[in-house]
Formats: structure tokens, sequence, C-alpha cells
């Protein structure tokens, strides 16, 4: 089945700050890929996405790029800002189509001014 | 433009009380989930569907119930609530291609004391 593994967090950066959250995944066939944002007491919603090999997803100063020959989907952001602070969640959706939607553990974001 | 509602908010349970969670979308989605979050735990898939009378277990369905009796609304049940229960619930959907992204709801905060 779908599987992610996600950066250990917490993470506290400093504002302006370079930032990477590693998440690799296994997953069946050709999956897209999704990394979600969770603000403090709300629910998920996408950040940005990429649907095949080599694209590159971007949102809000975000990217991530799509690599699938390390399976991999490191979110990256140059320049880090306060309002950025959140939870940060990476979900392969497989190509089988069973329906299944998995999440990674989540990495805590702190930016400190 | 709603999206995906929740109902309630909030609720505090009793040990061996039941309570049904309500998730309801208006995007005409065919994928329906059902998640809990704890903390350091990321999010955990209890249950899902794929249609309207179709459910299947996640990673954690235990002591939980679903239904989709209509493809709009995903019905969670606990029938005898327990304090391992206390979590904040989170409904989403999706639609069938793998490619497009699922929607949350604003969750569900339950205590079970």
């Amino acid at each position: 089945g779908d599987s992610v593994t996600q950066m250990e967090g917490p993470v506290t950066l400093s504002e302006e700050a370079f930032l990477t959250i590693n998440c690799t995944y296994t997953a069946t066939g050709y999956p897209s890929l999704f990394w979600y944002v969770q603000y403090p007491g709300e629910g998920l919603q996408l950040l940005l996405k990429a649907t095949k090999a080599d694209d590159k997803g971007s949102n809000k100063g975000f990217e991530a790029t799509y690599r699938k020959e390390t399976t991999s989907f490191h979110l990256e952001k140059g320049s880090v800002q306060v309002s950025d602070s959140a939870v940060y969640f990476c979900a392969p959706r497989g190509s089988s189509n069973t329906g299944k939607l998995i999440f990674g553990q989540g990495t805590t974001l702190q930016v400190k001014p | 433009n709603a999206g995906v509602t929740q109902t309630p908010k909030f609720r505090v349970l009793k040990t061996g009380q039941s309570m049904t969670l309500l998730c309801a979308q208006d995007m005409n989605h065919e994928y329906m989930y059902w998640y809990r979050q704890d903390p350091g735990m990321g999010l955990r898939l209890i249950h899902y569907s794929v249609g309207e009378g179709t459910t299947a277990k996640g990673e954690v369905p235990d002591g939980y119930n679903v239904s989709r009796l209509k493809k709009q609304n995903f019905l969670l049940g606990l029938e005898s609530a327990a304090p391992s229960q206390t979590s904040v619930y989170f409904c989403a959907s999706s639609g069938g291609q793998p490619r497009t992204e699922a929607f949350f709801g604003q969750g569900t905060r339950l205590t079970v004391v």
C-alpha cells in the first residue's frame, strides 16, 4: 500500500531563513503528490501538487519537485515568514485509485521573528 | 460555497455514551474520509468511502462505524465512547481522479471523560 515518510519536527527557524522539509513515499503505479498545510485550529488545505515526474508544484513561495527516481517530494521555501508557522503534510495518491488517502505524520514549522 | 462541513465542532462525552459525527460536502465528490489527529501521530485514516452506499476500513477502524447513505453525507459513529477516542476528527472529500486534491472540514474536537 501507499506510505510516506516525512522529516520529523518540530522545525524552528528565524524569519527569512531557508526551509526544507523532506518527504519520501511509496505508492502504487504513478502517483500524484501533494503538500497540505494546517494552520492552528483549522483543517488541512492544499498547498501545492505535482502530477508527473519532474513537475514542480509551487504556491505562496513554496516549491516541491516530483522526483520519481528517488521517490521524493521535498518542500522548500527560500525565505520563511512568521505567518508560515503551521503543520505541513506530504501525501501521495496512488494511481490505482483504491480511494485510500494517507498522510505523513506532519512536520510542525515554527518561525520566530 | 460551504465545501466540507462538520457537525458538531466540539463535544464532551462520558465513557460509554454514543454519538454520531456528521460530515456534509456540496462538491459532488465521490470519495469521503474520516481521520483522527492526535499529538505526535499525524493524521490517521479511520474509514473511507468511494461512493454512495460503500465504506471501507482505514488504518484505525476499531471502535468506529460509518455510513454513506447519501453521496453528500458521511457519518462517523461511536457506539460506546472510550477515553482513547479523545481526539480531533477531520472529514475530507475528493474527486475520484488521483490527481485531484482533498478538501477538509474544520474538525470536531471530541473529549471523552
